[in-house]
């Protein structure tokens, strides 16, 4: 099984940068996904690593290194519509395409 | 683009009812999935299918079934609903290959 943990909460400032932390246990790691879910509102899809090292889209980063069992995902220029859940979700390759999520990071960005 | 629907956005139900949740999605997905959201505990897998009457259990399927008759359907049934499953319940769908997963709007189910 997996095991993902995320930290609960964070706030930021309108324009800053901030990064989500996700750390992971997995016997046989085959990808590492990011969603942001608003309030009351289904997660929506970030971005997808598989490989070591940084993707990049936009005002949005994610960071993997597998040997560390670790990633993060990185929000530049932050607006006030950033504020949200960020959902880490971990991908087993004996899985059959099922994703274990972690408990997600509510991110509260503030004027 | 990929649309995934929710019978419901939000549904009543009283202790002992059994309960149909449905979800249809329009992009001849292969996997579908079904996920329950509650504070402090995140998204966890009820079921999964993976094909047209192929169902397997997720980290949490007791009190629930499924159905897949059609591709583009999947159901939960809450056999006879208790308290505990007030919950958001959540669809999701994917293709062979793609690894994203696209959910539904949610359904917000409590149970009186």
């Amino acid at each position: 099984g997996q095991n993902i943990d995320q930290p609960t909460e964070m706030t930021a400032t309108e324009g800053a940068i901030v990064q989500i932390n996700c750390t992971y246990q997995t016997s046989g790691f085959n990808g590492l996904f990011w969603y942001q879910q608003h309030a009351g509102e289904a997660p929506t899809f970030l971005s997808y690593n598989v490989l070591d090292g940084l993707e990049e889209k936009g005002r949005f980063s994610s960071f993997l290194s597998r040997s560390k069992g670790y990633s993060y995902l990185l929000l530049k220029e932050l607006q006030m519509k950033d504020s949200a859940s960020y959902l880490c979700a971990v991908r087993d390759i004996s899985g059959n395409n099922r994703l274990a999520f972690g408990k997600g990071n509510q991110v509260v960005v503030i004027p | 683009d990929v649309k995934v629907t929710q019978s419901s956005r939000y549904l009543v139900k009283r202790t002992g009812e059994k309960v149909f949740l449905e979800c249809v999605q329009d992009m001849d997905h292969e996997n579908m999935f079904w996920y329950r959201q509650d504070p402090g505990l995140g998204l966890r897998l009820i079921y999964f299918s993976y094909d047209v009457k192929m169902k397997e259990k997720g980290d949490i399927p007791e009190g629930y079934s499924v159905s897949r008759e059609k591709k583009e359907r999947f159901s939960l049934i809450l056999e006879s609903a208790s308290t505990n499953q007030t919950s958001m319940y959540l669809c999701a769908s994917s293709g062979q290959g793609i690894y994203e997963q696209y959910f539904g709007p949610g359904t917000r189910l409590t149970v009186t």
